[in-house]
């Protein structure tokens, strides 16, 4: 099965300031990668997906990832974040019957 | 337009008790169903996923099991529930090849 890794447990940042949330995936063969968010006691909404075409996929909020074939990685990125951003961010993958694999997730903490 | 609902929102159940988790999607026929947990530091697992009636995939071995009477409900159930079990359970949907997810379940297991 495949599977993703978020390099960042927690990502605590200034409001305004850019943020890169990190993503690597595990295989080499063609892989469909996506972003949720899940704001407290709520459940996940998806941000952006990345299925096959450019490599550079823009999402909703402002947030945008580029997949990256010979790093394999998925990064989130967003050039100035807001105090709502603050929030929970899953990388996934999808494996057999369309199941999403996820990460342990990054808590994004935006602060003033 | 469609929409997913779980219930209930939140649950407290003692130890050994039984549990049956809800959920049913509106406004589509025979989508592909998912159950996730969240545990505390554990990140979000794949529990079961159904592609119809009387459909389940496990992917992880525990006590829990799921059911699928009909095409739009697909129910989470234990018999015996443990404190490992707590968590927040969400639903989720297939619609092409994205997955939406319902509101969520949390479960606190004394």
């Amino acid at each position: 099965a495949q599977s993703v890794t978020q390099l960042d447990s927690q990502v605590p940042v200034f409001e305004e300031a850019p943020v890169e949330l990190r993503c690597n995936y595990s295989s080499s063969v063609s892989v469909y990668l996506f972003w949720y968010v899940q704001y407290p006691n709520q459940g996940l909404q998806l941000l952006l997906k990345y299925l096959s075409g450019s490599t550079l996929v823009k999402g909703i909020n402002g947030f945008e990832a580029e997949f990256n074939k010979s790093q394999t990685s998925f990064h989130l990125r967003k050039p100035s974040v807001h105090i709502s951003d603050t929030a929970e961010y899953f990388c996934a993958v999808i494996n057999s019957g369309y199941a999403l694999n996820f990460g342990k997730g990054t808590s994004l903490l935006v602060t003033p | 337009s469609q929409t997913i609902h779980q219930w209930p929102a939140t649950l407290v159940q003692p130890v050994g008790s039984p549990l049956s988790l809800e959920c049913t999607v509106e406004g589509t026929s025979n989508p592909n169903l998912y159950w996730y947990r969240q545990a505390a530091g554990r990140g979000l697992q794949l529990l079961f996923y159904s592609v119809g009636i009387g459909q389940i995939s496990s992917e992880v071995p525990q006590n829990l099991s799921a059911s699928r009477p009909q095409d739009r409900q697909f129910i989470l159930s234990s018999k015996k529930l443990l404190l490992s079990d707590s968590g927040f359970y969400l639903c989720a949907w297939l619609q092409g090849n994205e997955q939406y997810f319902g509101p969520g379940t949390r479960l606190t297991v004394t």
